[in-house]
């Protein structure tokens, strides 16, 4: 059973696109994160959401939406893509989103802008 | 603002030597710590966390990592190294009261020779 899984994988796509990549927990956690990899391997959040709210927001394109249609999944939706977008993106989800608590990761989407 | 120091890019060990990963971070209180292992081409995987109490904290896969507070450090070690260790290791810092932001280091690369 997988914990944290996010779809696609694998996403090639050309500049000016508007994709989107889908994470679903099934650990019954009410806080979800999204993160950026970049080429050296450097991580950075980029949203969290607890029980469906935004509380955290870091400085990220308003290209970048994401959306939580319930507490175990938060998806990502980028518009116009850009090269400097590629990157793995990482999904996590943790117990509580007003205390810290270890996070668990999804498997990353590997994203590439050409 | 917090933030976390991983002096080593790069470390390559013989298997059954063992081995100590450097993190120092940068809080004027006790944070919470993380160490994170990525295998290659996967998400991250939680190895072991200290929040508070015994210093010397045990993981899985035989880590163990000492929290210094004097030094502003939580180093990971391992005895004997296994080539199935070769990795990237990421450690991470949270703040007490904060949204469940963490902040992550640059990584470890870790490579093993036989």
């Amino acid at each position: 059973d997988t914990a944290v899984s996010q779809t696609p994988k694998y996403l090639v796509t050309q500049m000016g696109n508007d994709k989107s990549i889908k994470c679903e927990q099934n650990l019954g956690h009410d806080t979800m994160y999204w993160y950026k990899q970049d080429s050296k391997k450097f991580l950075k959040i980029m949203f969290s959401y607890n029980n469906k709210e935004l509380i955290i927001n870091e400085t990220v394109p308003n290209r970048f939406s994401p959306k939580s249609p319930d507490k175990a999944h938060l998806n990502l939706h980028i518009n116009s893509l850009e090269l400097g977008d590629s990157a793995v993106y990482f999904c996590a989800s943790s117990q509580a989103g007003t205390s810290i608590h270890e996070q668990y990761f999804g498997p990353g989407t590997r994203l590439t802008v050409t | 603002a917090q933030s976390v120091t991983q002096p080593d890019i790069h470390i390559t060990v013989s298997e059954g030597a063992s081995l100590e990963l450097r993190c120092n971070y940068s809080y004027g209180a006790t944070p919470y710590l993380f160490w994170y292992v990525q295998s290659p081409g996967q998400g991250l995987q939680l190895l072991l966390k200290y929040f508070s109490g015994d210093t010397l904290v045990q993981g899985i896969k035989g880590f163990e990592a000492e929290f210094k507070r004097s030094q502003s450090s939580f180093n990971l070690r391992k005895p004997s190294v296994h080539w199935s260790d070769a990795a990237e290791y990421f450690c991470a810092v949270g703040v007490p009261g904060t949204a469940s932001k963490l902040t992550f280091g640059t990584g470890t690369r870790l490579q093993v020779t036989l």
